[in-house]
C-alpha cells in the first residue's frame, strides 16, 4: 500500500510564503508521478489548484505554484491571505492507473 | 460552463447496493477520463475509480475491487458507479471529477469537481 505523506498542519503569517510538501513513504517523487494539488474548506467540494506538477488550473492566482523540491512535490503559496486557510491535498499518480491522495495539510493563516 | 452533478446517494444497509450517477455538461464528455473520489466523514480524500474516455480502461482502489464498477455512457454524458456488497467504511461523500486534458492517455488528476452525493451505511 503506497503511502503519500503531507504535513498534518502548517501555519503562515498574512503576506508570508509557505511551502507544503507531498512525499512518498518510500522513494522519491518525480514529475513521473504527475503530482496535483487541491484545496478544500469544510462542507465544500475540493477545488483544483495545480495539476501535472506545475500547471495552474484556470482562475488560480499565480500566488500558487507547484514544483518538485528535492524528493518531494511542493505547493508554494506566496503573499498568504486569510482566505487561503483551508485543507490542502496532493495526489500522486501511480503505475496502477489510479492515484493516491496524501492525508492533507490544514493550513492556518495567522 | 463545465458542470458535474451527482445523484443517487442515500441510506443503505450493509451488504446492500447503490448506483451513483453523474450528469456532465458544458464540455465534450467523451474526450476526458472521469473519476469518482470519496471522502469519509472527517477524513481525507480517496480516489476510488477512474475510466478512460471510451470506457476501455478502468482502474480501482484495492478496497473496492470486485464490489464497485465504474461505467460511462458517452451518448448521455453520464458517469456511473455501481456499488455492491457495501460496507460501513464505504460511508462517504462521493465526488465525480473530470481529468484534465482532451484525449489524455492517463487520468492525471482532476480539474472540475461535482458537489458530491452522500452515501450512508446503517443497519
Amino acid at each position: 500500500q503506497t503511502v503519500v505523506t503531507q504535513e498534518p498542519s502548517f501555519s503562515v503569517s498574512p503576506g508570508g510564503t509557505v511551502t507544503l510538501t507531498c512525499g512518498l513513504g518510500s522513494g522519491s517523487v518525480s514529475t513521473s508521478y504527475y503530482p496535483s494539488w487541491y484545496r478544500q474548506t469544510p462542507g465544500q467540494a475540493p477545488r483544483t489548484l495545480i495539476y501535472t506538477t506545475n500547471t495552474r488550473f484556470s482562475g488560480v492566482p499565480d500566488r500558487f505554484s507547484g514544483s518538485i523540491l528535492g524528493n518531494k512535490a511542493a505547493l508554494t503559496i506566496t503573499g498568504a491571505q486569510a482566505d487561503d486557510e483551508s485543507d490542502y491535498y496532493c495526489v500522486l499518480y501511480m503505475s496502477s492507473g489510479i492515484g493516491v491522495f496524501g492525508g492533507g495539510t490544514k493550513l492556518t493563516v495567522l | 460552463e463545465v458542470q458535474l452533478v451527482e445523484s443517487g446517494g442515500g441510506l443503505v444497509q450493509p451488504g446492500g447496493s447503490l448506483r451513483l450517477s453523474c450528469a456532465a455538461s458544458g464540455f465534450t464528455f467523451s474526450s476526458h477520463w472521469m473519476s469518482w473520489v470519496r471522502q469519509a466523514p472527517g477524513k481525507g480524500l480517496e480516489w476510488v475509480a477512474t475510466i478512460k474516455q471510451d470506457g476501455s480502461e478502468k482502474y480501482y482502489v484495492d478496497s473496492v475491487k470486485g464490489r464497485f464498477t465504474i461505467s460511462r455512457d458517452n451518448a448521455k454524458n453520464s458517469l456511473s458507479l455501481q456499488m455492491s456488497n457495501l460496507r460501513a467504511e464505504d460511508t462517504a461523500v462521493y465526488y465525480c471529477a473530470r481529468a484534465p486534458g482532451v484525449g489524455a492517455t492517463m487520468a492525471l488528476g482532476f480539474d472540475y469537481w461535482g458537489q458530491g452525493t452522500l452515501v450512508t451505511l446503517s443497519s
